[in-house]
């Protein structure tokens, strides 16, 4: 069965701190991999997507992402958090072979200290 | 702005109400979404429309119809409502079903049954 862990549920960091958040999958062939960003009371939003090609994709709001198909994993960085990217996180993968949906973990509730 | 339309954005209801919850797109996206947002739960998917004429279920369809009115609108319908339904609501749409570039949320209708 298709599945995505994000073994981290809550992650508190220092204003300035590097982050990188955990995103493991189980899927026979490479999937389409996205990171979404949800703020307090608000809808989703794209961070950043890799289907092919270069494994360290740059997105939005200085997030980068590197996938690493010998560990089934597509972990979010940023090297100096703000404020700002307090949220939760999701990194649901859209299998490339008959699935039309993209798979949610549990997500990763990101807290920033000042 | 262009995006994806969700209408109403807070409801109430009494166990055994029915409701439409309306979502709009201007994108000309072809593939539309409805998924429930349960706390520690990510998000999972009621039921998609894959192009305008067609709808499927997803992970949790029981309690819900759909209807995919034209290419812009998707309804979902709860016919009698029961607290277990008692979940944020997202509307999502993209060009594709296994669309590389992500979907593109609402920002989400918040329903209590009581």
């Amino acid at each position: 069965a298709q599945s995505v862990t994000q073994p981290d549920i809550h992650i508190t960091v220092s204003e300035g701190a590097s982050l990188e958040l955990r995103c493991n999958y189980s899927y026979g062939a490479t999937p389409y991999l996205f990171w979404y960003v949800q703020s307090p009371g608000q809808g989703l939003q794209l961070l950043l997507k890799y289907f092919s090609g270069d494994t360290l994709v740059q997105g939005i709001k200085g997030f980068e992402a590197e996938f690493k198909r010998s560990q089934s994993s597509f972990n979010l960085r940023k090297p100096s958090v703000h404020w700002s990217d307090a949220a939760e996180y999701f990194c649901p993968p859209l299998s490339g072979a008959g699935s039309y949906q993209l798979t949610f973990g549990k997500g990763t509730k990101l807290s920033v200290i000042p | 702005n262009a995006g994806v339309t969700q209408t109403p954005k807070f409801q109430v209801l009494k166990t055994g109400q029915s409701m439409t919850l309306q979502c709009a797109q201007d994108m000309n996206h072809n593939s539309m979404y409805w998924y429930r947002q349960d706390p520690g739960m990510g998000l999972r998917l009621i039921y998609y429309s894959a192009s305008e004429g067609t709808t499927d279920k997803g992970e949790v369809p029981n309690g819900y119809n759909v209807s995919r009115l034209n290419k812009r609108e998707f309804s979902l319908r709860l016919e009698s409502a029961a607290p277990s339904q008692t979940s944020v609501y997202f509307c999502a749409s993209s060009v594709l079903p296994r669309d590389i570039h992500g979907y593109t949320f609402g920002s989400g209708t918040r329903l209590t049954v009581v």
